[in-house]
């Protein structure tokens, strides 16, 4: 079945320590896109791709990178420089130019300890 | 810049009552406008669009939302709700044309009572 899987599910670093979050999909989808999930802030958006070798910042974009490399890759980094990274994370793909819903994928809950 | 208010922050009702959450945006024109939920820990799922046309929407699992353009809102309803429906349910809203950015409202949190 086609969808997109981002992993780990959960996952523990330590302050000062950069970590990778993968999302992978098969949708054959165009853009792909990074939100953040905060208790009682909704999804925020961190970094948005809309084709392979090209990315736009979000609203949030500082302390976070991201590569498109392939077009069903789209993999976050979350620095050291990020001062709050404790949150769960949410990737998401659609096709450019149609009029469709995006697809999610099930989210990594990143605890920076 | 588009914004998203969904004014209720958690609200509860029993099984088999109505339900409905409201949704109101600010934006220069007419959105895509979407619904979303969220099971815990969970990503999210479609509930339902409007793009255009009748303002009145159908989506999955019962539910239904009214585009209401004098009003800037887009509510969602759902005449009897089931205790499976609890869950978090996100409003959003895409510029037209491209849908290229969803923003999100800061959700409203259903709880369902026996």
């Amino acid at each position: 079945d086609g969808g997109i899987t981002q992993s780990p599910k959960y996952l523990f670093r330590k302050e000062g320590q950069n970590v990778t979050l993968s999302c992978e999909q098969n949708l054959n989808h165009d853009a792909m896109y990074w939100y953040r999930q905060d208790p009682g802030q909704g999804l925020r958006l961190i970094y948005y791709s809309q084709i392979v070798n090209d990315f736009q910042k979000g609203d949030i974009a500082e302390g976070y990178s991201v590569s498109r490399e392939k077009k069903e890759s789209f993999p976050l980094t979350v620095t050291s420089a990020q001062k709050n990274p404790t949150a769960f994370y949410l990737c998401a793909s659609r096709w450019v130019g149609q009029n469709y819903g995006y697809t999610f994928g099930s989210g990594t809950r990143l605890t920076v300890v | 810049a588009q914004s998203v208010t969904q004014p209720d922050i958690h609200i509860t009702v029993s099984e088999g009552a109505s339900l409905e959450l409201r949704c109101n945006y600010s934006y220069g024109a007419t959105p895509y406008l979407f619904w979303y939920v969220q099971s815990p820990g969970q990503g999210l799922q479609l509930l339902l669009k409007y793009f255009s046309g009748d303002t009145l929407v159908q989506g999955i699992k019962g539910f239904e939302a009214e585009f209401k353009r004098s009003q800037s809102s887009f509510n969602l309803r759902k005449p009897s709700v089931h205790w499976s429906d609890a869950a978090e349910y996100f409003c959003a809203v895409a510029p037209t044309g491209t849908a290229s950015k969803l923003t999100f409202g800061t959700g409203t949190r259903l709880q369902v009572t026996l």
